[in-house]
């Protein structure tokens, strides 16, 4: 079976400083990877996609990056993080095709 | 910009109360529309992925329909239970996106079932 990895579970930064969230997915091979931020009463933002290693879409500009340095592994990143950084951050993977996507448990990410 | 709204914001309801939600989308460039479940301290668990008009969906007491022509779905609950409180996300995916899976979700139904 699949299973969806996040790390941290939460996070509280200071503003300027670096970020890296990390995304791991088992038990599939060439998943569709995406980021996406829940800001404080909004949506589901997506940040990020990737359909195959090294390949990165960005959906909004941002003070964000991502990379997928590995087939099953995603990484979001800040070089300094800014105050509206702050957010719920969820990976997700799907199988093309399948149309369905699997969330990980996500991180709250809260930048002072 | 691709609008997806989602109505009402939130709802409480009493246990046994049966309830709808509306999304609404963009009628063309259609090629399906998802709900999702998101309980609190879990991860979102899609419920239905939705692609032809007409078509209806259900799983237990949880049901949806969905009209591509004037762009809406709506989601029912049937005798709401406590275990129903969640947020309900739907996300349109654009034709021509099979492949990349991209996703605009609308802001979500909170729905709070008292026993």
């Amino acid at each position: 079976s699949q299973t969806i990895h996040q790390w941290p579970a939460t996070l509280v930064q200071p503003v300027g400083s670096p970020l890296s969230l990390e995304c791991t997915v088992e038990g599939t091979s060439n998943p569709n990877l995406y980021w996406y931020r829940q800001a404080a009463g909004r949506g589901l933002q997506l940040l990020f996609y990737s359909v195959g290693i090294g390949q990165i879409s960005s959906e909004v500009p941002q003070n964000l990056s991502a990379s997928r340095p590995q087939d099953r592994q995603f990484i979001l990143s800040s070089k300094k993080l800014l105050l509206s950084d702050s957010g719920f951050y969820l990976c997700a993977w799907m199988r093309t095709g399948l149309n369905e996507q699997f969330f990980g448990p996500g991180t709250r990410l809260t930048v002072l | 910009i691709l609008n997806v709204e989602q109505s009402p914001q939130s709802l409480h309801v009493q246990e046994g109360d049966s309830t709808n939600f509306t999304c609404s989308f963009p009628s063309s460039n259609f090629y399906a529309l998802h709900w999702y479940r998101w309980e609190t301290a879990k991860s979102p668990e899609a419920l239905f992925v939705m692609t032809l008009n007409g078509d209806e969906k259900k799983k237990g007491r949880i049901s949806a329909t969905l009209n591509t022509k004037e762009g809406y779905s709506y989601l029912y609950i049937k005798g709401s239970q406590p275990e129903d409180s969640a947020t309900y996300l739907c996300a349109f995916q654009r034709s021509g996106s099979s492949n990349t899976g991209k996703l605009i979700f609308g802001q979500g139904t909170t729905l709070q079932v008292k026993p």
